[in-house]
């Protein structure tokens, strides 16, 4: 299974300020994920990084607040853009495991962040 | 949109016993996993059940699917004070996972 590395694991950044978070694969993959998991609750898919193209986003989710980038096939990042404090949360970064859907998703630890 | 619901939302027990946690979904799936979080860290997955399985284990883990039920069950036999975390059901949403809401589990010895 893909080894995810994630940086930073926490943060706490000022109210206004924007944050990168990275996500590193030892293999190359086609799809990566991102979520979010605010506090107490479950996780919400964020969007879809694909290589070579724009993110697709889910609803309520848009680019200029989350923007992401994906420049290879074991590398993408989210942007945390103009952060509040409803922007405390967990993110994770996840990676598909094959394009049948039918071995697992894998996550990095993820990123603790609280805006302060 | 969540599609997992899982119940019971919170789950306490003694060292030694088994926790069953259950899963329900709404529309067709392709498999289900489930994930345990320890303490708002990263996720761990523990099982992949396909659609066309009804049961499947692994160590002290046994996961039952129903699809004409649209529910799976997750057992932990003999648990122990390190399975304390929070349990997460999903189902494939295409490619990527719809979550449910989660069952914490609290094992005190």
């Amino acid at each position: 299974s893909a080894v995810i590395s994630q940086k930073p694991s926490r943060d706490i950044c000022q109210r206004g300020t924007s944050l990168t978070i990275q996500c590193q694969v030892d293999s190359q993959v086609t799809m990566m994920f991102w979520y979010r998991q605010q506090p107490g609750q479950s996780l919400t898919l964020i969007a879809t990084a694909n290589q070579g193209s724009e993110a697709t986003y889910e609803s309520g989710f848009v680019i200029d607040k989350f923007p992401i980038s994906r420049p290879n096939l074991t590398f993408s990042t989210l942007t945390v853009s103009n952060m509040s404090p409803e922007d405390s949360s967990i993110y994770l970064c996840s990676v598909a495991g094959t394009p049948d859907g039918n071995q697992p998703q894998h996550f990095g630890d993820g990123t603790r962040l609280s805006i302060l | 949109s969540q599609q997992g619901e899982e119940d019971p939302q919170a789950l306490s027990i003694q060292e030694g016993e088994n926790a069953t946690m259950n899963c329900s979904y709404k529309t067709s799936i392709n498999n289900l996993q489930w994930y345990r979080q320890n303490s708002g860290r990263g996720l761990v997955h523990l099982i992949l059940i396909r659609s066309n399985e009804r049961e499947k284990h692994s160590g002290r883990l046994r996961v039952t699917l129903d699809t004409s039920k649209k529910s799976s069950s997750l057992l932990i036999t003999a648990s122990r004070a390190a399975d304390t975390a929070s349990y997460f059901c999903a189902t494939d949403g295409g490619t990527a996972l719809i979550f449910g809401k989660g069952t914490t589990l609290s094992v005190s010895s």
